[in-house]
Parts: structure tokens; C-alpha cells; sequence
């Protein structure tokens, strides 16, 4: 019973190259969503998920693209990393105007 | 813009201090979280709330939606309470944060 786990836990990339953080959910929550936690701004919302296939942008969408094929799963690409996209990622998922339950996080650093 | 504030930024209390950190909301919610967050980086939802008070243990969580406030009190605090606490108001089924409050408790 894992509840929620994101893959890698940390990861270095270089600039230019593409990169999919992985998500999953073991709940069935209908409620996916993708953050990112850096200092000075705190946690922003990247993308969220209300069901499979139906995705909409956050606050900070730009270099980011998701897909849900699946209930469960919940992927998170960089196209092209950029320097400034080294933060650390948070996935959470709810069921619908409930609290929501947080991944252990990625710590992503683009060089 | 929906913006969250919280206070104080960073807050040191000796072992059984009574603590308040304060959030504030600019306009209209549907709810209001509180998070931690331990030095590990993991979050854990505290509280969710849209009127009123919550008690969990030795933490309270009040809201006054007229004045777009929140507070979280911690009473008997603890070392083990150390930690950034984080406020998120949420509009429909988004989060909006507040930068966080960073605890540390001394013993």
C-alpha cells in the first residue's frame, strides 16, 4: 500500500535534454497535480488533472507538458530542461474538494 | 491576483511555548489548508477547513472568513514540532500558497 510515489527521487540532467518525472497513486483519487517548490516563491502549480484525459494548466505551465491515460499515473515531462527548471517537484493527488495527499518529491538539477 | 500571506516568516520558541502563525487571503476561497513540512521535505496535510475550528492534538486550526484570516496554533510546542508549516487557499480545486513558516522549536 505505497499510497503515492514519484520516481526518480533526485535526478541531474543537462541543459537541452528532455525529462519525465514520474508519478503514481494507488487511491483512485480523481485529483492529480504537479508542483514545483523552490526558495523564495514557495510551491506553485505547475499542471493538474481532474480524471484521465483531462488535464488543464497551473501557474507556471511554460516548458511543461503532462498526459493521464491513466487514473493512477501522472507524468510530468521537460521537453528541454532549462537551468532555471532545477527546483524540486512535488506530485499530489485528492479526490475532488478534498485535502491532498503529497509524493515524496523529485529533486531535479539541470546543469 | 490570489495571493496568501502568512507571519512570521521564521518563528523560534522555547519547549511548551504557545504558537500562532497567521494567514491571510485576498479574496473569496472554498477552503483553507494547512501543510507541514518536516526538514526530510515531505508534506503532510494538516488541517482542511471552511468555517470555524479544528483541533488535532495539541494543533488548532481557526478560520475567519469575513476577515480572510486562518491561524494555526500549536500549544505545549515541542522540539518534534520543528518544521515549515505552509498555508494554501484553495479556489475551486486549486491551491494557492503561502511562502510558509518556518518553526523551530527549542528544548
Amino acid at each position: 500500500d505505497a499510497g503515492i510515489t514519484q520516481s526518480p527521487r533526485y535526478k541531474i540532467t543537462e541543459t537541452g535534454r528532455q525529462v519525465t518525472l514520474m508519478c503514481h497513486q494507488t487511491w483512485s483519487h480523481s485529483y492529480m497535480f504537479w508542483y514545483r517548490q523552490d526558495l523564495g516563491h514557495g510551491l506553485r502549480l505547475i499542471y493538474y488533472s481532474a480524471a484521465a484525459d483531462i488535464t488543464d494548466k497551473g501557474e507556471v505551465p511554460d516548458g511543461y507538458v503532462v498526459s493521464r491515460s491513466k487514473t493512477e499515473n501522472f507524468p510530468l515531462t521537460l521537453e528541454s530542461a532549462t537551468r532555471s527548471q532545477t527546483s524540486v517537484y512535488f506530485c499530489a493527488s485528492s479526490r475532488e474538494s478534498n485535502e491532498q495527499f503529497f509524493g515524496p518529491g523529485t529533486r531535479l538539477t539541470v546543469l | 491576483k490570489n495571493e496568501v500571506e502568512q507571519s512570521p516568516q521564521n518563528l523560534t520558541a522555547q519547549e511548551g511555548e504557545f504558537i500562532t502563525i497567521n494567514c491571510s487571503y485576498s479574496v473569496g476561497i472554498s477552503a483553507l489548508h494547512w501543510l507541514q513540512q518536516h526538514p526530510g521535505g515531505g508534506i503532510v496535510s494538516l488541517f482542511m477547513l471552511s468555517s470555524g475550528k479544528k483541533k488535532h492534538g495539541r494543533l488548532i486550526a481557526t478560520i475567519n472568513i469575513q476577515e480572510k484570516h486562518s491561524s494555526l496554533h500549536i500549544t505545549a510546542s515541542h522540539p518534534r514540532d520543528s518544521a515549515v508549516y505552509i498555508c494554501a487557499a484553495r479556489y475551486g480545486n486549486k491551491l494557492v500558497f503561502g511562502a510558509g513558516t518556518i518553526l523551530r522549536v527549542k528544548s
